[in-house]
C-alpha cells in the first residue's frame, strides 16, 4: 500500500539552527509529494510540493527534494526562526488517485 | 476569501452518546473531505465528497459514523454511538476539484472530540 514515514519527534532547536525533518515513502504508483504545516491554533496548510523525481519544492525558506532512488522527501531549512514552531506533515498522493496520505507528523519547537 | 468553517471547536460527550460536526467549505469548492486525526498520528481520510456524491468512504466505520453533503455545499459528520477510541480531532477540508493534480487541500481548524 501507500504510506509515509516521518522521523520521530518532538524536535527542539535553537533559533538560526539548521533543520532537517526526514520523510520516506512507499508507493505503488508515481506519487506527488507534499509538506503540510500546522501552526498553533490554525488549520493544516500546504507548505511545499514536488510532483516528479528530482523536483525541488520550496517556500518560506524551506526546501525538499523528491529523491526517487531513496524514496525520500526530507524537509530542510538553513536557519530556523521561533515562528517556524509548528507540526509538520509529509504526505503523498498517487497520480490519478484522490486520497492524500499523511505521515504521523513531527512537532518542531524553536527556542530563542 | 473566507476559509473552511467548522463547528463546534470542542465537544465532550459520554461514550454511547451521539455527536454531530458541521463543515462549510470554501465557496465554489467541489470536493469536501473529512479526516480523523488521533493524537500523535497523521490525519486519516474518513470520507470524500465530489459535489454531493461520495467518492471514497472506504475507511469510514459505517456502523457508527455517517456523513452527508446535501446540495453539494456544507456537510455534517455524525457519530452514534460514540466510543472511547473516537476521541480525536475531526478535520474538514475542501479543494476546487480533483486533488491529485494539485494536492492542495484547504483545512478548517478542526473539531476536537473527547469521549469519556
Amino acid at each position: 500500500g501507500n504510506s509515509v514515514t516521518q522521523m520521530e519527534g518532538p524536535v527542539t532547536l535553537s533559533e538560526e539552527a539548521f533543520l532537517t525533518i526526514n520523510c520516506t515513502y512507499t508507493a505503488t504508483g508515481y506519487p506527488s509529494l507534499f509538506w503540510y504545516v500546522q501552526y498553533p491554533g490554525e488549520g493544516l496548510q500546504l507548505l511545499l510540493k514536488a510532483t516528479k523525481a528530482d523536483d525541488k519544492g520550496s517556500n518560506k525558506g524551506f526546501e525538499a527534494t523528491y529523491r526517487k532512488e531513496t524514496t525520500s522527501f526530507h524537509l530542510e531549512k538553513g536557519s530556523v526562526q521561533v515562528s517556524d514552531s509548528a507540526v509538520y506533515f509529509c504526505a503523498l498522493i498517487i497520480q490519478g488517485a484522490q486520497k492524500l496520505v499523511f505521515g504521523q507528523g513531527t512537532r518542531l519547537t524553536i527556542n530563542p | 476569501e473566507a476559509g473552511v468553517a467548522q463547528s463546534p471547536r470542542y465537544k465532550i460527550i459520554e461514550k454511547r452518546q451521539s455527536v454531530a460536526f458541521w463543515c462549510n467549505p470554501i465557496s465554489g469548492h467541489a470536493t469536501l473531505y473529512w479526516y480523523q486525526q488521533i493524537l500523535g498520528q497523521g490525519p486519516k481520510l474518513l470520507i470524500q465528497f465530489q459535489n454531493n456524491g461520495v467518492v471514497d468512504d472506504s475507511q469510514l466505520p459505517k456502523d457508527r459514523f455517517s456523513a452527508e453533503r446535501l446540495k453539494g455545499v456544507d456537510s455534517t459528520l455524525k457519530i452514534q454511538p460514540a466510543k472511547l477510541e473516537d476521541s480525536a480531532v475531526y478535520l474538514c477540508a475542501s479543494s476546487p476539484g480533483a486533488t491529485w493534480n494539485t494536492g492542495e487541500l484547504f483545512f478548517g481548524e478542526g473539531s476536537r472530540l473527547t469521549v469519556l
